[in-house]
């Protein structure tokens, strides 16, 4: 119940696509699900996220949907850009727990 | 600049010797976290602490030991009873519980030979 299932594991997109990555939760206690970003020789950092009172958020080319009946969440990166070329966590968490669950992650790669 | 440092950024070990990761942060933050990333598995909790002189066990805690004498720092010991220590590893700390972001360290890359 504590698992996070992501996919896919790796993406390749053409520049200027759409970019999807889905996250799937089995723990309904779960009430904050943010995204993460890392390049390469970094540490992750936050990029969006979603409480589940809305079905979606969007900030700039990024939208988190989130499906609550289904227990599922995904990333869209719209115009995907070469600079979107990153390692994306999800990740999950519970109000007054100070763990977060995170997804395998998903390498992208926006060729140019 | 607020933020966490992790330090070294990379480091060597011969096998059987026990190494410790510094990390420390002054965002003033409650909660402090290690975890190990290797490729397709994702970020795994070692160990987090809540509060000073206090720290729970995370998914694969063997083989690792953690301290926090103090509110900004939380340095991981990789002792020689780790079986695979070679990894990259990520400090992060919350300032609470509720909807707050994750603030991460730029990692120390341990190899092991």
């Amino acid at each position: 119940q504590q698992q996070v299932k992501q996919s896919p594991q790796s993406l390749i997109v053409q520049k200027g696509g759409i970019s999807i990555i889905n996250c799937a939760y089995e723990n309904t206690a779960f009430d904050y699900f943010p995204w993460y970003q890392q390049f390469p020789g970094k540490g992750p950092a936050l990029l969006i996220a979603i409480r589940p009172d809305v079905s979606e958020k969007k900030e700039g080319r990024f939208t988190i949907s989130f499906n609550k009946s289904a227990k599922q969440f995904s990333l869209h990166i719209m115009d995907s850009q070469p600079g979107d070329s990153a390692t994306y966590f999800c990740a999950a968490s519970k109000k007054g727990t100070y763990k977060y669950i995170f997804g395998t992650g998903t390498r992208l790669k926006v060729l140019a | 600049d607020g933020g966490i440092t992790q330090s070294p950024k990379y480091l060597f070990r011969k096998e059987g010797q026990n190494v410790t990761l510094s990390c420390e942060q002054n965002l003033n933050h409650d909660a402090m976290y290690w975890y190990r990333q290797d490729p397709g598995q994702g970020l795994r909790l070692i160990y987090y602490s809540q509060i000073v002189n206090d720290f729970q066990k995370g998914d694969i805690a063997e083989g690792y030991s953690v301290s926090r004498e103090k509110k900004e720092s939380f340095p991981l010991t990789v002792t020689s009873a780790q079986k695979n220590p070679t990894a990259f590893y990520l400090c992060a700390s919350r300032i609470g519980t509720d909807y707050t972001e994750a603030f991460f360290g730029q990692g120390t890359r341990l190899t092991v030979v």
